[in-house]
């Protein structure tokens, strides 16, 4: 299991603002880096599967970027939405097995 | 992708007792995991759930606390034994296939 951190542990945005935080994992063994949304009482939503170093995805208002040789991912929610508080956790996988090491998660509060 | 029902949502239960988590897939799924997540930590994978054979246990967790089933290729039990206060917990289900990883809604333990 690979020690995966996340910061801020929380955060609250004015609607209408961006934020952005950040996922460290181990560089070495490297296979994938994953993002999801979880609300409360329900399934975590998946965001975005990341391989490659310098890959960046979006998805709505949503994006995010990968560095492997660092170690790290950013996701970025632009012009931030009551409907995107929720608690996003990263999660990293290495190269020799399907389990998902998790980060603690950073939750987002929206504040309209 | 496939959808999982995990039941019982939530539960409080008395110390000394066991709860049993059902997860029912929608379709066959490659591999299933169990996570528990404590409050303020990480998830953390508990097992990795085996058709037809013992679950494989990480470091820290064994069979006589944490008995997993898995019969079939759609459906998983996680069973928390003996319970005590320390084993309040988010506990969640997860699957993988060819597509990607699909999760259930958790179920939220409170040990009184």
């Amino acid at each position: 299991i690979l020690n995966v951190e996340q910061s801020p542990q929380s955060l609250h945005v004015q609607e209408g603002d961006s934020t952005n935080f950040t996922c460290s994992f181990p560089s070495s063994n490297f296979y994938a880096l994953h993002w999801y949304r979880w609300e409360t009482a329900k399934s975590p939503e998946a965001l975005f599967v990341m391989t490659l170093n310098g890959d960046e995805k979006k998805k709505g208002r949503i994006s995010a970027t990968l560095n492997t040789k660092e170690g790290y991912s950013y996701l970025y929610i632009k012009g931030s939405q009551p409907e995107d508080s929720a608690t996003y956790l990263c999660a990293s996988s290495s190269s020799n097995d399907y389990k998902l090491s998790f980060g603690a998660g950073t939750t987002v509060t929206v504040r309209a | 992708s496939a959808v999982i029902s995990q039941k019982p949502s939530r539960d409080i239960c008395q110390r000394g007792t066991s709860l049993t988590i059902q997860c029912q897939v929608d379709s066959q799924v490659t591999m299933m995991f169990w996570y528990r997540q404590q409050p303020g930590q990480s998830l953390t994978l508990i097992a990795t759930a085996n058709q037809g054979s013992e679950a494989t246990y990480e470091s820290g967790f064994v069979i006589d606390k944490f008995p997993i089933s898995r019969p079939n290729l759609t459906f998983s039990t996680l069973t928390v034994s003996n319970m005590s206060p320390e084993d309040s917990s988010i506990y969640l289900c997860s699957g993988w296939t060819d597509y990607g990883y699909t999760f259930g809604s958790g179920t939220r333990l409170t040990v009184v």
